[in-house]
């Protein structure tokens, strides 16, 4: 169980266009999803906390207008990079607590590589 | 600030023993996981500790000090699939995770 599903899993795009990246919980429901970066070689970086039915909390610095959450239902949430320069190129991971296990475990999905030409 | 510190990168023989340690300085504390994380893959769970001292799971373990704010995870009998990155993750007080920057493990035959 517990199982998280991103879409695309790598996309390669021109600049100043614009990708949806999808997350979605198989197996249950998620109020809560949460969206990382990763750049090569380095940790996780929490860009945002996703919010069913309501707006995103991002983190300081990252930039709200560019990168565009929407939590529509309790099993998918999708983040839009807008106007993608090369320097957003990255690895993009969603992630969910199905809250069952007692503490805060957090499922992954597979992740998306990002490639800004 | 908060703070997560673990060695960049380790080499470890297979079939050896390793240990990988983690300190961390967090605003609040609520357990500390251990993910892998194979490259271009996303992470995986481990494991995740609240209370002092030792949870065993199979060929790996992982040890919590919340007075020491210390953790480290341990893997025995090395195998070369082993060869990945091992993060660790303090909870914050506000239940959020604060990650370490990862340990790349490599395992040399």
């Amino acid at each position: 169980g517990a199982v998280v599903s991103q879409h695309p899993s790598w996309v390669i795009c021109k600049s100043g266009t614009s990708v949806k990246i999808e997350c979605r919980s198989l197996d249950f429901q998620a109020t809560t999803m949460f969206w990382y970066r990763q750049f090569p070689k380095q940790s996780l970086m929490l860009m945002a906390t996703s919010n069913e039915g309501s707006k995103a909390t991002y983190e300081q610095g990252v930039e709200k207008d560019k990168f565009l959450i929407n939590h529509a239902s309790l099993t998918l949430s999708t983040l839009t990079v807008t106007s993608a320069h090369p320097e957003d190129s990255s690895f993009y991971i969603c992630s969910a607590n199905p809250g069952t296990s007692g503490y805060n475990e957090q499922f992954f999905g597979p992740g998306t590589r990002l490639t800004v030409l | 600030g908060q703070n997560i510190d673990q060695p960049t990168e380790m080499t470890a023989t297979e079939g050896a023993i390793v240990q990988i340690n983690c300190t961390y300085q967090t605003s609040g504390f609520n357990g500390l996981f251990w993910y892998q994380q194979h490259a271009g893959e996303a992470p995986t769970f481990l494991s995740y500790n609240v209370l002092d001292g030792l949870e065993e799971k199979g060929r790996f373990s992982s040890f919590l000090s919340r007075s020491k704010g210390y953790s480290y995870l341990l893997l025995k009998e090395l195998q070369m699939k082993d060869s990945a990155s091992y993060l660790c993750a303090a909870v914050d007080s506000n239940y959020q995770l604060i990650w370490g920057a990862g340990t790349k493990l490599i395992i040399k035959p």
